[in-house]
């Protein structure tokens, strides 16, 4: 009964290149949800996710950032060209349902480090 | 926009001695979910309260909602070492898109 699934679990790029972050959602959880950490911070929401569609997106840089859900295969975090700042843990969450009283399960989170 | 504050932002206590995080939000909350995150781990959940004045319990931890509905506790009694962690209050967001807006979180460092 595998969790939620993350990799990398660590990826280090230099400035300018790209980041892909994977994550496959718990068996039977149709929703999905990227969250960012900074060090010593509480997680900030980015995006969530159903199968082929993005159905909010307001915590999302502007610039530089995608996200996919396809019908096939894990939700992607893409980073384009990246910078020190967007050095943090990304972790993913899912749900099989939405709604506020459905519990969010968390994978284990990649740790992006940017040199 | 929507506001979880979390004080304190630090808590040290010797092992056996109690802790309690306070979480307020700037809006009343539909619920409001409590999770653990270990140093170098992922958050873990660990409840859910949606009642005005709810409380619950989990062997040590005594979580309570508040009549407003926009503050909560969480409050360990007799802590452990492997208490050790931060703790995360979360909320959700406007909307019913179950985006959860979290809390700065406590980290609580307990001696042995």
């Amino acid at each position: 009964n595998a969790g939620v699934m993350q990799n990398p679990r660590h990826l280090v790029r230099r400035r300018g290149q790209e980041a892909r972050l994977r994550c496959s959602p718990m068996k039977g959880h149709s929703h999905v949800y990227w969250y960012r950490q900074l060090p010593e911070e509480g997680l900030k929401f980015m995006v969530y996710l159903q199968k082929e569609n993005i159905i909010d997106e307001s915590g999302m840089p502007k610039e530089r950032f995608s996200a996919e859900f396809p019908k096939e295969g894990p939700s992607i975090l893409r980073i384009q060209q990246v910078v020190r700042g967007d050095s943090a843990a990304y972790f993913c969450a899912s749900s099989r349902r939405t709604g506020r009283q459905e519990t969010q399960y968390f994978g284990p989170g990649t740790r992006l480090l940017v040199l | 926009g929507q506001q979880v504050m979390q004080i304190p932002q630090y808590q040290h206590v010797q092992e056996g001695e109690d802790f309690t995080t306070y979480c307020n939000s700037s809006t009343t909350l539909s619920n409001i979910q409590w999770y653990k995150q270990r140093p170098g781990g992922h958050p873990v959940f660990l409840i859910q309260l949606v009642k005005s004045g709810e409380v619950k319990k989990q062997k040590r931890l005594t979580f309570q909602f508040g009549e407003a509905k926009k503050n909560s506790s969480l409050h360990i009694t007799a802590t452990q070492t492997t208490d050790v962690g931060t703790y995360f209050c979360a909320g959700h967001g406007s909307g019913n898109t179950g985006k959860l807006i979290f809390g700065q979180g406590t980290t609580l460092q307990v001696k042995p």
